[in-house]
């Protein structure tokens, strides 16, 4: 079963930490995203990658950064923690040339920053 | 620019009633249209799509119809289950460009 894989469920850090949270995929997929989820925002789009090595800023990047050294692996970084990043985070991947498929999720990490 | 604006939630409806979630989206492009549904602690699903004006996507007894004249892309069952509790999502997707753009979603709860 094809599948994009999130290494943790939940996540507790601290103000000011550096977080790392990391995404795989199994279907040879170009494309990886990392959106955040909030009650009564919906889903928001924060960095995506269209191929290795490569990123784009989404429509909240502050704060954030992330790496796609391999096709399969996308991380998010936090640099520096805020409590006003407390979320739960998707990852998703799609094809690059069948966009009529849409994306596959990620199960989700939920992160408190305390 | 490019939004979907979803009816707001949350919806409770009894076993076998009929559902309708109302989504119009800003007729910028030529965008794609989806509807995606999260269950309870997963992730977001792919329910259905369209690609084009007057398509209607369907699965698991869900449909919506592509209506550009009305820029809508409203969501129904005609008789729903416990099962289908879950938040639902319509996204768009303009043509040349791979992001999604969510709209808030709608908690759902049916009720036996």
């Amino acid at each position: 079963d094809v599948k994009v894989t999130q290494s943790s469920r939940y996540l507790v850090k601290r103000t000011g930490e550096k977080v790392f949270l990391e995404c795989v995929q199994d279907m040879d997929h170009e494309n990886m995203f990392w959106y955040r989820q909030d009650p009564g925002l919906g889903l928001r789009l924060i960095y995506f990658s269209y191929d290795v090595k490569m990123k784009e800023k989404g429509d909240i990047p502050e704060g954030y950064s992330v790496s796609r050294e391999k096709k399969e692996r996308f991380s998010l970084i936090l640099e520096s923690a805020s409590t006003n990043q407390t979320s739960m985070y998707l990852c998703a991947s799609s094809f690059s040339d069948r966009v009529e498929y849409g994306y596959t999720f990620g199960s989700g990490t939920r992160l408190t920053v305390v | 620019g490019n939004s979907v604006t979803q009816m707001e939630g949350p919806v409770t409806l009894s076993e076998e009633a009929f559902l309708t979630i109302n989504c119009t989206y800003t007729a910028t492009g030529y965008p794609s249209l989806f509807w995606y549904v999260q269950y309870p602690g997963e992730g977001l699903q792919l329910l259905l799509k369209a690609t084009k004006a007057d398509d209607k996507g369907s699965n698991k007894g869900f449909e919506a119809t592509y209506r550009k004249e009305t820029t809508s892309f409203h969501l129904e069952k005609g008789s729903v289950q416990v099962s289908d509790s879950a938040v639902y999502f319509c996204a768009r997707m303009n043509f040349g460009n791979e992001k999604l753009t969510f709209g808030t979603g709608t908690r759902l709860t049916i009720i036996p």
